[in-house]
């Protein structure tokens, strides 16, 4: 059974500063996705990352993937309180057989 | 472009009812895939359809059901309602679906469905 573990859960910041989202997932996939999601709203897409070493900014976002550690990252450079929002992985397993396994969600506050 | 579109976007049941919810996907797009969102649990999978054909379907039991018409909008159904289906269900869009290379899955607003 796959399963997605995100770290921190939660993390309070100031602005300005740098921080990493880490995003562990078990077992063996071919594709990572970062989404976005403000209180009562819906998901947003930020990245989808698809091979080894795979690394993409938008912004003061980047987000990189290592499928060998089966871990992806996603880096807030410069904080600004907009950026607030919970952020969440999700993984498609390799045999795309279930659909979008997600991380618990990232609550990400950034305080100015 | 229009985005992906749910309604409704609120609703309140009563335990033992059914319920049915209607998602239209991103003109083109042929994959419609529904997911269950909690506290407790967060996001969860439901089912992916592609082509009016369920592809995927995730752990939940049969009282959750869905359709995909020939025009690619779909519904999922809900029967005997419980207390703990109360959620926020998503419905996602995307060109080719879970199992294709490389495309961005969108999501809708949400339906907020509140069981009493």
């Amino acid at each position: 059974e796959l399963k997605v573990e995100q770290n921190p859960l939660f993390l309070s910041m100031q602005e300005g500063k740098n921080y990493t989202i880490y995003c562990n997932y078990s077992t063996t996939s071919d594709r990572l996705y970062w989404y976005r999601q403000d209180p009562g709203k819906s998901l947003e897409s930020l990245f989808v990352l698809l091979s080894n070493g795979a690394v993409k900014q938008e912004g003061r976002l980047m987000a990189s993937l290592d499928t060998k550690a089966r871990l992806s990252t996603l880096h807030i450079t410069a904080a600004v309180h907009d950026l607030s929002a919970t952020y969440f992985c999700a993984v498609r397993s390799g045999g795309g057989a279930d659909g979008l396994t997600f991380g618990k969600g990232t609550h990400l506050i950034i305080q100015p | 472009k229009a985005g992906v579109t749910q309604t409704p976007r609120y609703l309140i049941k009563t335990r033992g009812q059914q319920v049915t919810l209607s998602c239209s996907p991103i003109s083109g797009h042929r994959s419609v895939s529904w997911y269950q969102q909690t506290p407790g649990q967060g996001l969860q999978f439901l089912f992916e359809y592609f082509s009016e054909t369920q592809r995927n379907k995730g752990n939940f039991p049969g009282r959750f059901s869905g359709r995909q018409f020939s025009n690619s909008r779909s519904e999922m159904n809900v029967s005997t309602l419980e207390l703990g289906d109360s959620a926020l269900y998503l419905c996602a869009s995307s060109l080719i679906g879970i199992g294709g290379s490389g495309n961005t899955i969108y999501f809708g607003e949400g339906s907020w469905l509140t069981v009493v």
